[in-house]
C-alpha cells in the first residue's frame, strides 16, 4: 500500500515570497491533516479536513496560510507571503474516519522542509 | 500549543541499555500515543494506550499511563543503535467527528555502540 506522498521534499525561498506544498493521502482516507514542525519541537496541527470540508483550522495563521482539498483527495497548503518564522517541516497525514470514538491512526508523509531566507 | 512536555529533552545511552522517556500533559484525553521520528523523516506510530489502561507492551516497548498525574512513560528495553531517533508523545481528544492529536516537545534518543 502506498503511503502519504508529499512534494516538494525541500524548498528554499526568500521572505515575502509565496510557496505551495502538495499532499496525496493514502487511498480511501477521508481525513487529511497538515502539521507544522519547527526545529526542536513537536508537530503542531495547522488544519484538518474531513473529505473536502474543514474540521479544525483554529491554529492556522489565516492571514498568510491557506489550504484546500477541493475534490476530497489531495490537498495543497500555501503560504503567502512567507516570513522567516515559517521555516519548518510541513507534515501531511491521513487517516480513515471510523468515528470520533474510534482510534483513527494517522499515517504521516515524509514532510517538506521549508527554509525562508 | 504543545500539550505534552517530555523529559528528558535528550538522552544518550549505550546499546543494550534501557531508555525511559516521560511525558506530562495538561487536559483530559481519550488516549495517548507514542511516535518515533528518524532524522529528516516522517513520524511513525509506535503504540497507543487508552485512558482506561495503565500499562501496555509491544515488543521491546512498554508504555505506562497515570491519568491522575497526567503522565505517561515509554520504556525501550535492550536498546539498539537503530533506536536512535526523536520520540514524541501525543494526546488524543475526540471532539464531535474529529480526533485531535496534540504532540509533546519530544525526547532525542542517541544509542551508541
Amino acid at each position: 500500500e502506498a503511503g502519504v506522498a508529499q512534494s516538494p521534499r525541500y524548498k528554499i525561498i526568500e521572505k515575502r515570497q509565496s510557496v505551495a506544498f502538495w499532499c496525496n493521502p493514502i487511498s480511501g482516507h477521508a481525513t487529511l491533516y497538515w502539521y507544522q514542525q519547527i526545529l526542536g519541537q513537536g508537530p503542531k496541527l495547522l488544519i484538518q479536513f474531513q473529505n473536502n470540508g474543514v474540521v479544525d483550522d483554529s491554529q492556522l495563521p489565516k492571514d498568510r496560510f491557506s489550504a484546500e482539498r477541493l475534490k476530497g483527495v489531495d490537498s495543497t497548503l500555501k503560504i503567502q507571503p512567507a516570513k522567516l518564522e515559517d521555516s519548518a517541516v510541513y507534515l501531511c497525514a491521513s487517516s480513515l474516519n471510523l468515528g470520533a470514538n474510534s482510534y483513527n491512526e494517522q499515517f504521516f508523509g515524509p514532510g517538506t522542509r521549508l527554509t525562508v531566507l | 500549543s504543545q500539550q505534552g512536555e517530555e523529559d528528558p529533552q535528550a538522552l544518550s545511552i549505550q546499546e543494550g541499555e534501557n531508555a525511559t522517556m516521560n511525558c506530562s500533559y495538561k487536559t483530559s484525553i481519550n488516549n495517548l500515543q507514542w511516535y518515533r521520528q528518524n532524522s529528516g523523516r516522517g513520524l511513525v506510530h509506535l503504540i497507543l494506550i487508552r485512558s482506561n489502561e495503565r500499562e501496555k507492551h509491544s515488543g521491546r516497548l512498554r508504555v505506562t499511563l497515570d491519568t491522575s498525574k497526567k503522565s505517561s512513560s515509554l520504556l525501550i528495553t535492550a536498546s539498539r543503535a537503530a533506536d536512535t531517533a526523536s520520540y514524541f508523545c501525543a494526546t488524543v481528544l475526540n471532539t464531535g467527528t474529529a480526533s485531535k492529536l496534540t504532540f509533546g516537545t519530544g525526547t532525542r534518543l542517541q544509542v551508541t555502540l
